[in-house]
């Protein structure tokens, strides 16, 4: 089946940099775009961006330019997405999650979260 | 950017109740629209997708509809199962959007 299995939580500190990883299975990784998503505590999703793991060609939302880096690795069917320069308010569950088709713009599957905390 | 702004932000409601959700969004997004469940803890779960296409393997007391500007999340017969917060997500452009969220809570 299909499944994407994040890395897990972090912490870090104001500043700082963290890289979080997305090992997919269960179908052909360079077919469907990956995407990733935010929800900081008690708060919505937020999409921060794209990866072509075909090309490594990305998309990102404004909000995030200059300051997240989506890459992949296709050897061992792994996507990750770095987020530099860290705040308090990066603290968030970060969430991979798969085209439905390839470019359809849905979510489907999901990971299963990775917790990153920005605290000094 | 498209803003998308659901309605009500919160709803209590019994087991068998009919429960409907709103989503419209900023300017015209055609049937770029998703739905999703989300359980506390838990990734979302994709339920409805291109505004009222049932994902596989989601009951069939989901239903979704709309085109344009203002879409609508149906749950003929809530379930126990059901009770969650509910989000859409339009795919028309970039930056994709969410809405706000709608919590579905027991009466």
């Amino acid at each position: 089946q299909v499944q994407l299995v994040q890395s897990g939580a972090e912490v870090q500190k104001p500043g700082a940099s963290v890289k979080v990883s997305c090992k997919a299975s269960g179908y052909t990784f360079t077919a469907y775009y990956m995407h990733w998503v935010r929800q900081a505590p008690g708060q919505g999703l937020e999409w921060m961006g794209r990866i072509n793991p075909n090309t490594g060609g990305t998309n990102y939302a404004q909000k995030f330019q200059g300051r997240v880096t989506m890459t992949r690795d296709t050897s061992i069917s792994t996507a990750y997405m770095e987020l530099s320069r860290l705040r308090s308010d990066d603290t968030a569950v970060y969430y991979c999650a798969r085209d439905r088709a390839s470019g359809s713009n849905w979510f489907d599957p999901w990971g299963q979260g990775t917790l990153v905390t920005v605290s000094s | 950017d498209i803003q998308m702004t659901q309605s009500p932000s919160s709803v209590s409601a019994s087991v068998g109740d009919r429960v409907t959700i709103t989503c419209r969004a900023s300017q015209g997004i055609s049937s770029w629209l998703a739905w999703y469940q989300q359980k506390p803890g838990k990734a979302p779960k994709l339920l409805i997708y291109a505004a009222s296409s049932l994902q596989s393997g989601v009951p069939s007391r989901f239903s979704g509809s709309g085109s344009g500007t203002d879409f609508t999340l149906t749950i003929s017969s809530l379930q126990p199962e059901d009770f969650a917060s509910y989000y859409c997500q339009q795919g028309n452009s970039f930056p994709l959007t969410f809405g706000g969220g709608t919590k579905v809570e027991i009466k």
